[in-house]
């Protein structure tokens, strides 16, 4: 399994992008980058999930060098209730036994100030 | 309807007590998954589920039993847990497989913050 290093913690301003990078240096051929964000007491949510390249929807994006061995989140403009810890996961997605194994890194705890 | 539930809440118990949590999901996954979660750490997974049948068990200890009665349905027996056993239990379901172009995403419930006496 890749194993991931994050920051422990980030700090930022609302308005501000954010960018949070995940390194992943034994990603293997079929591995996909998937990144959560939970809330205290809550169940992670999904944010994006990506191969190579770059990645966008409508909260996030995700960049991925060609070597794939890191990879970044951009949220844009962020807001105090972005305050969350975000998880970078590696793992072959394509079923769930795999998907099942794709390890949640220790996160990165984004405090967002006004 | 993207949501999984979990009963319940919170959860009280001793050390010789037998309890049970219940995890539920209408969205026709057929791929089910217990974590468990201590404070400021990462979700740990225990156990995956593929159409109803135990796929992966990362050595987890025998006072924990799962079962998955149907394609909606997981539940955690808890028997003769320890205190260090107190956490956030986190139910997750997805898709077993991609059909293509679409994201294999785990959907999480809630949690079930239990308590170990």
């Amino acid at each position: 399994l890749a194993k991931t290093t994050q920051p422990i913690s980030m700090d930022s301003y609302e308005g501000q992008e954010v960018n949070i990078t995940c390194s992943h240096n034994n990603i293997a051929t079929n591995d996909y980058i998937t990144w959560y964000q939970q809330f205290p007491s809550q169940g992670p949510r999904f944010i994006i999930q990506g191969y190579k390249t770059k990645v966008t929807n409508e909260v996030a994006s995700l960049f991925i060098p060609a070597d794939r061995k890191s990879s970044t989140l951009s949220l844009p403009r962020v807001s105090l209730s972005d305050t969350a810890v975000y998880y970078c996961l590696v793992g072959d997605i394509r079923y769930n036994t795999n998907a099942g194994k794709s390890t949640f890194g220790d996160g990165t705890t984004l405090t967002v100030k006004p | 309807d993207t949501e999984v539930t979990q009963t319940p809440k919170h959860l009280v118990m001793g050390m010789t007590n037998k309890k049970s949590l219940k995890c539920e999901q209408h969205m026709g996954h057929r791929a089910m998954y217990w974590y468990k979660q201590k404070a400021k750490k990462p979700p740990e997974l225990m156990f995956v589920y593929s159409y109803e049948k135990l796929s992966i068990n990362e050595s987890v200890p025998s006072r924990f039993s799962p079962e998955c009665p149907n394609s909606s349905l997981l539940n955690l027996h808890l028997h003769a847990l320890q205190p260090e056993d107190s956490a956030l239990y986190l139910c997750a379901s997805s898709q077993v497989r991609l059909a293509g172009g679409e994201y294999n995403e785990q959907f999480f419930g809630p949690g079930t913050r239990l308590t170990v006496l």
